[in-house]
């Protein structure tokens, strides 16, 4: 399958900073990409559709200003948590598909666990 | 109605048996299926896609879409220890989104 890598695997911080979590496509490119956020024993949790070159598209309930999403090149999203609280410890996992319309299989980064002091 | 459903389990079965995980969905324009398996800190892997109705055999695996009844659900043979994790049953929608269930936790006892 694809490869897509995402760094940092596990980041601590304090309350009030922000976190910039990267997401690459090693072997392919990606034109569309996408953000989970998966908390203990509950399923993933779509946050954001980011699109290479344009606005990523937020989930309802999901803050497009705290969570900020950059997509500049076909390899390579981030996402920037700002200003983070407590609340927002949890599993941030990006994902990428090689396919276009309904065909397109996911493949998953390590994920991210960020945990706010 | 929740739009991908699965039991959460958790679900025991002995070595060797056959475990049998089930996914409705609601969205009945969705076209593409997938069953992920997730290890406890970990994120999730791809185990089968289907996009048809019917059956699909991989090795110990066996995915079977039946889009009338809008079920999926994933058979696995010969279950060993190490398939014990959380079994993830994702759908795409029609809005090219793919929406995960809740998943179902299995535990094979050796």
């Amino acid at each position: 399958g694809a490869v897509v890598s995402q760094h940092p695997s596990r980041v601590i911080c304090k309350s009030g900073t922000s976190v910039k979590i990267e997401c690459r496509s090693l072997d392919f490119q990606a034109t569309t990409m996408f953000w989970y956020r998966q908390f203990p024993k509950q399923s993933l949790m779509l946050m954001a559709t980011s699109n290479e070159g344009s606005k990523a598209t937020y989930e309802q309930g999901v803050e497009k200003d705290k969570f900020l999403i950059n997509h500049a090149s076909l390899t390579l999203s981030t996402l920037t948590v700002t200003s983070a609280h407590p609340e927002d410890s949890s599993f941030y996992i990006c994902s990428a598909t090689t396919g276009t319309g309904n065909t397109g299989e996911l493949f998953f980064g390590e994920g991210s666990r960020l945990t706010v002091l | 109605q929740k739009e991908v459903e699965q039991n959460s389990g958790p679900l025991s079965v002995p070595e060797g048996a056959i475990a049998s995980l089930n996914c409705t969905y609601s969205d009945r324009v969705s076209q593409s299926f997938f069953w992920y398996r997730q290890y406890s800190g970990k994120s999730p892997e791809l185990i089968m896609s289907i996009y048809s109705n019917g059956d699909k055999e991989d090795g110990r695996f066996t995915a079977q879409l039946n889009k009338a009844s809008q079920y999926v659900s994933l058979l696995i043979r010969d279950s060993q220890p190490s398939d014990s994790a959380t079994y993830l049953c994702a759908v795409r929608t029609g809005g090219f989104k793919t929406i995960f269930g809740a998943g179902t936790r299995l535990f094979v006892k050796a």
